[in-house]
C-alpha cells in the first residue's frame, strides 16, 4: 500500500491564481481530511469527509473547496489564491466506523507559497 | 466541547536521559487520546492512544504515555532519549461522550531536541 499520496510537493502560486491539491489514499478509508499546519500554530482542519459524497467544513474552510466523488482521492481547490493561504497543506485519512477509535494516516504534505 | 493544550514550545534534553513532553486536554466525557510525531518534511505518524484500561500506554519507538484522569493529562515519556528523537510531537484528543466530536483536535506541537 502506498497509504495516503498527495501532489504537487511544493508549490509557488501568485496571488489571484487558483490550484488544486490532490489527495489519494489506498487503504480504503471512508474518512478523509484537509489541514494546515502554520509554524507554532499546530494542524487546523480545513474540510473532511465522512464517505464519497459527503463533505463538511473544518476550522478554517474560508478560501478552500473540496470534493469527494470516490472513496479514494480528496482534491483540496484553492480558486483566489492570497498570502493568507502560505502554508503546508496535510491530507489524511481513517478507516471511519463510528464508535471505534481512529488512528488518522498523514500524507507527506504539499508546501504552498503565495506570492 | 474538546480542546488540548502543550504548554511547552519546545523541550530541550540530553542524549540517554529521560523526556517528558506534556500535554493536557478537556472534554465533556471520557477521552480518546492520541500522540503523533512529525519527522522534519513529512507528514505526522502515529505513536500511541488511549482509550480505556491502563494508564501507561505503550507505543513505537520505545515511547509511552500516562493517561491522569484527576489531572486530565496525557504526558508522552521515554526512559532514554536518542538524537534521532528530534521532532514535533502533537497531541489530539477526541471527546467520546454522546454527541462528540468524531474529528480530534490537535495541540500546537511541542518541538523535542535531543543534544548529543
Amino acid at each position: 500500500n502506498a497509504g495516503v499520496t498527495q501532489t504537487p510537493k511544493f508549490r509557488i502560486l501568485k496571488i489571484g491564481q487558483s490550484m488544486t491539491l490532490q489527495c489519494t489514499q489506498d487503504m480504503n478509508h471512508n474518512y478523509m481530511y484537509w489541514y494546515r499546519q502554520d509554524p507554532g500554530m499546530g494542524l487546523k482542519l480545513i474540510y473532511y469527509s465522512v464517505g464519497a459524497g459527503i463533505t463538511d467544513k473544518g476550522e478554517v474552510p474560508n478560501g478552500y473547496n473540496v470534493s469527494r466523488s470516490t472513496t479514494e482521492d480528496f482534491p483540496l481547490r484553492l480558486e483566489l489564491a492570497a498570502p493568507s493561504q502560505t502554508s503546508v497543506y496535510f491530507c489524511a485519512s481513517s478507516l471511519g466506523l463510528g464508535a471505534k477509535v481512529e488512528t488518522q494516516y498523514f500524507g507527506p504534505g504539499t508546501r504552498l507559497l503565495v506570492l | 466541547a474538546q480542546s488540548v493544550a502543550q504548554p511547552e514550545d519546545q523541550v530541550n534534553v540530553a542524549e540517554g536521559n529521560p523526556l517528558t513532553v506534556k500535554c493536557t486536554y478537556s472534554v465533556s466525557g471520557n477521552p480518546y487520546l492520541f500522540w503523533y510525531v512529525q519527522y522534519p518534511n513529512r507528514g505526522l505518524q502515529f505513536l500511541l492512544k488511549y482509550i480505556t484500561g491502563d494508564n501507561l500506554v505503550k507505543g513505537s519507538y520505545g515511547f509511552e504515555a500516562e493517561f491522569n484522569k484527576s489531572q486530565t493529562s496525557f504526558h508522552l515519556k521515554k526512559p532514554s532519549a536518542l538524537v534521532s528523537d528530534s521532532a514535533l510531537y502533537f497531541c489530539a484528543v477526541r471527546d467520546m461522550s454522546p454527541g462528540g466530536s468524531y474529528i480530534p483536535t490537535f495541540g500546537r506541537g511541542t518541538s523535542l531536541i535531543v543534544h548529543p
